[in-house]
């Protein structure tokens, strides 16, 4: 799986957009974009993935370049509850049942 | 969606000695992974445990150490054996359920004096 390059911590302001970046420059073309986050002590969650398309859901926005060499997780309004890791994960196979592998992801904290 | 839990969900635990962690899931699932995120630090893949067969290892980490067992399709078990406390780690079960997204269970905090 191609390897991802992520800040390591960033800060938002509660009710502002979080904007987190992604460099993926080694991806090939089956691979597909993953967010998870971890809130503090608790397993990672699924946010929103993509192959080519910028895709929403009630979560959060992934907006990928048209190359595919980078991505954007966008929190619209971020809230307090939205601090937590982040990891960009670029994976074959659009299912669960490949692992995942997990790089240093980016801290976010929402400030009040 | 699959729900997740462990047991137990921490404990502290004397060198030498083992601890075997319990992943129970409330669906049928075909693949199960075991993680360790070590303190301060990401999620490393320990094994893959499918139902009728043996684990898959990844690079670094060996049956006679992590022991694992996969019995049927909802639950499946860790064991962390003579523990070191290098071993003081989050270990973390998780599960493809055939849809696009892998499930977590809540971890178990293991503290190694």
């Amino acid at each position: 799986d191609a390897k991802t390059t992520q800040p390591t911590s960033m800060d938002c302001a509660e009710g502002r957009a979080a904007n987190l970046p992604c460099n993926h420059s080694t991806i090939s073309g089956n691979e597909y974009v993953y967010w998870y986050r971890q809130i503090h002590s608790q397993g990672p969650q699924y946010i929103i993935h993509g192959l080519k398309n910028n895709e929403t859901n009630e979560m959060a926005s992934l907006i990928i370049t048209e190359d595919r060499k980078s991505s954007t997780l966008i929190l619209p309004h971020a809230t307090l509850r939205d601090t937590a890791v982040y990891y960009c994960i670029v994976r074959v196979a659009n299912n669960a049942g490949n692992m995942l592998t997990f790089g240093g992801g980016t801290r976010l904290m929402v400030k009040p | 969606s699959a729900v997740i839990s462990q047991k137990p969900s921490r404990d502290i635990c004397q060198r030498g000695t083992s601890l075997t962690i319990q992943c129970q899931v409330d669906s049928q699932v075909t693949m199960m992974f075991w993680y360790r995120q070590q303190p301060g630090q990401s999620l490393t893949l320990i094994a893959t445990a499918n139902q009728g067969s043996e684990a898959t290892y990844e690079s670094g980490f060996v049956i006679d150490k992590f022991p694992i067992s996969r019995p049927n399709l909802t639950f499946s078990t860790l064991t962390v054996s003579n523990m070191s406390p290098e071993d003081s780690s989050i270990y973390l079960c998780s599960v493809g359920t055939g849809g696009r997204e892998q499930f977590f269970g809540p971890g178990t905090r293991l503290t190694v004096l």
